[in-house]
């Protein structure tokens, strides 16, 4: 069983809406992530949080806005988003940043744009 | 950037037979992760191998660090239908993220 949760797990939604992800680790972790997957693409790093400061941004379009109000919560708001951005939205924690550290991934939001 | 190129892209094997995917960094690595994602799930983490020439273990998997620490693989011996998924490498260069490869799906025949 995943320590990891996300909420929802299915969200279709049209371009002009806006629509938040939200994603909760049980797991006494300082890190959590943001990656994007799409199909034949690798994972993309979308977004990293140490201690709910953000420490890395992978050139994400402003469309997507995070946001990290404590160690063990994390959000992802979406406003006006492209049918391109249809993917699986994964989260994910470690006990600290660092590529070295084993990522707990939770079970993902199927996002699709219309 | 740091690329992490996996090949094959997809491998259909009979049950029973051997399956192995191999990972290749642009760069030299620190470390190197392997994890599998189940159709339908998210990726679950396998093991993780950090010293040249490493290799570890798991019951029929066997994974591999190259001696450059520029690659990797992972081998699995007489596959089964449990085996079924997408394996990925993720290398980490000392920096905030991991770099995933695109992954080998693997498909078991029963």
């Amino acid at each position: 069983e995943t320590g990891v949760t996300q909420t929802p797990r299915h969200l279709v939604m049209g371009m002009t809406n806006k629509k938040s992800l939200k994603c909760e680790q049980h797991l006494g972790h300082n890190a959590m992530y943001w990656y994007k997957q799409s199909a034949k693409k690798p994972l993309e790093l979308m977004f990293v949080y140490s201690l709910e400061e953000r420490v890395e941004n992978n050139s994400v379009p402003s469309r997507f806005s995070p946001e990290c109000p404590n160690s063990s919560h994390l959000f992802l708001h979406l406003h006006t988003l492209q049918p391109e951005d249809s993917a699986l939205y994964l989260c994910a924690s470690s006990p600290a940043v660092g590529g070295h550290n084993e990522q707990f991934f939770g079970p993902g939001t199927r996002l699709t744009v219309l | 950037g740091q690329q992490v190129m996996q090949i094959p892209q997809y491998q259909h094997v009979q049950e029973g037979e051997d399956f192995t995917t191999y990972c290749n960094s642009s760069t030299t690595l620190s470390n190197i992760q392997w994890y599998k994602q189940r159709p339908g799930g998210h990726p679950v983490f396998l093991i993780q191998l950090v010293k040249s020439g490493e290799v570890k273990k798991q019951k029929r998997l066997t994974f591999q660090f190259g001696e450059a620490k520029k690659n990797s693989s992972l081998h699995i011996t007489a596959t089964q239908t449990t085996d079924v998924g997408t394996y990925f490498c993720a290398g980490g260069a000392g920096s905030y993220q991991l770099t995933f490869g695109k992954g080998t799906k693997l498909s078991v025949i029963p």
